[in-house]
């Protein structure tokens, strides 16, 4: 089945950048959606499509998808960003949704 | 506005059942995928299984084949999970959400724990 991998944590100060890679063959031929998930809470779609945003979630939230890495970008980091982030894909193979492992982004 | 409400968690013991549940509301139900993604406590979002509009098409991760069993009714709005032959490594939060565009979920449920353990 189809893996995405993703670092394990990232740590940025307010106001800098974050950036949360998900890596994956060929995923650049794929759709790349990104979760935001604080404790106790259910996930949050942030970015669908590789880039675009739903609703109410700030243009600080971006996103990029080409060859074998996707990325979230958060720009001027704020404490209240601070969570596990999941991107996934949907995948032709044997399981049709797939995860990332999540990254925990700690706000300095 | 969209609501998704599980129920049917508790505690059960090793090898036991549980039916699960999910009561959508504020979208016209029968036109979406639906699908249920857990999390084990500590852990990352794993999703388990998935169903077609018409429940016609479902689909498993591995290791749940055999042992679990989506459905919907479309009349009741409301989408299922049977489980049976539950492990301890079942355990975790069970969500419902709605299937978008490209694979999306936008739409999830609060989520109900499952517990399996003697």
């Amino acid at each position: 089945s189809y893996v995405l991998t993703q670092p394990p944590s990232v740590s940025v100060a307010p106001g800098q950048t974050a950036r949360i890679t998900c890596g994956g063959n060929n995923i650049g031929s794929k759709s790349v959606h990104w979760y935001q998930q604080k404790p106790g809470q259910a996930p949050v779609l942030v970015v669908y499509d590789d880039s675009d945003r739903p609703s109410g979630i700030p243009e600080r939230f971006s996103g990029s998808n080409s060859g074998n890495t996707a990325t979230l970008t958060i720009s001027r980091v704020e404490a209240g960003d601070e969570a596990d982030y999941y991107c996934q894909v949907w995948d032709s193979s044997s399981d049709p949704v797939v995860f990332g492992g999540g990254t925990k982004l700690t706000v300095l | 506005e969209v609501q998704l409400v599980e129920s049917g968690g508790g505690l059960v013991q090793p090898g036991g059942s549980l039916r699960l549940s999910c009561a959508a509301s504020g979208f016209t139900f029968s036109s979406y995928w639906m699908s249920w993604v857990r999390q084990a406590p500590g852990k990352g979002l794993e999703w388990v299984a998935n169903i077609k509009q018409d429940g016609s098409e479902k689909y498993y991760v591995d290791s749940v084949k055999g042992r679990f069993t989506i459905s919907r009714d479309n009349a009741k709005n409301s989408l299922y999970l049977q489980m049976n032959s539950l492990r301890a490594e079942d355990t975790a939060v069970y969500y419902c959400a709605r299937e978008g565009y490209s694979g999306s979920y936008y739409y999830w449920g609060q989520g109900t724990l499952v517990t399996v353990s003697s």
